[in-house]
């Protein structure tokens, strides 16, 4: 069964701060997405990594995949308080079924 | 721009009620999907449509759950007999290929 994980769950930072979050999987799998979601929204999808070595940038944010060690991270660079949201992973099985991390609750303080 | 659409945004219903959510999909798109979340917890796979067809369902798409394409647009998840443990935000998404699924709103339900 594909596993999932995120980490950390949970993260406070200060605007101007850098950090990253991690996603791990268990199992063999070319496409990988972040999503972000705000309380009580929907999932917007943030960047959609299809291969190993990708590397997306948007705005503040950065994802990458190494498909090698089953491994992704979304890069915060100079945060601000708008990126304040849950970021999730979701790892695509063969089927086309999505399988997601537990999220990251960000939260970037002044 | 194209989007999902989900309704009821919220629905509140008894326990052992039956529930029908609806949604709309985006027009070409060709895969269909329910997830739900529980509020503040993960998102979970509930189930995935192809061809007409369910083509996977998770463990907690059991035998009270249903999904349907009853007339080419719409894209339903029934819910036979509601219990409290179903309250959760429930959604829809559709994808054209083996690309980016596309979310909906999602609907929430509260069973009392």
């Amino acid at each position: 069964e594909l596993k999932v994980e995120q980490n950390p769950l949970f993260l406070s930072m200060q605007e101007g701060k850098n950090y990253t979050i991690y996603c791990n999987y268990s199992t063999t799998s070319d496409r990988l997405y972040w999503y972000r979601q705000d309380p009580g929204k929907s999932l917007e999808s943030l960047f959609v990594l299809l291969s190993n070595g990708a590397v997306k940038q948007e705005g503040r944010l950065m994802a990458s995949l190494d498909t090698k060690a089953r491994l992704s991270t979304l890069h915060i660079t100079a945060a601000v308080h708008d990126l304040s949201a849950t970021y999730f992973c979701a790892v695509a099985l063969f089927n086309n079924d999505m399988r997601f991390g537990a999220g990251t609750r960000l939260t970037v303080k002044p | 721009e194209p989007e999902v659409t989900q309704t009821p945004s919220h629905q509140v219903t008894q326990m052992g009620q039956e529930v029908i959510l609806r949604c709309v999909p985006i027009s070409n798109h060709l895969y269909f999907y329910w997830y739900r979340q529980i509020l503040g917890q993960k998102v979970e796979f509930l189930v995935s449509f192809y061809n007409n067809e369910i083509s996977e369902k998770s463990e907690i798409f059991d035998d009270q759950f249903s999904v349907e394409r009853p007339d080419g647009s719409n894209f339903t998840l029934k819910i036979r007999s509601t219990k409290l443990e179903d309250s959760a935000m429930y959604f829809c998404a559709s994808s054209l290929d083996a690309g980016e699924l596309f979310f909906g709103e999602g609907s929430r339900l509260t069973v009392l």
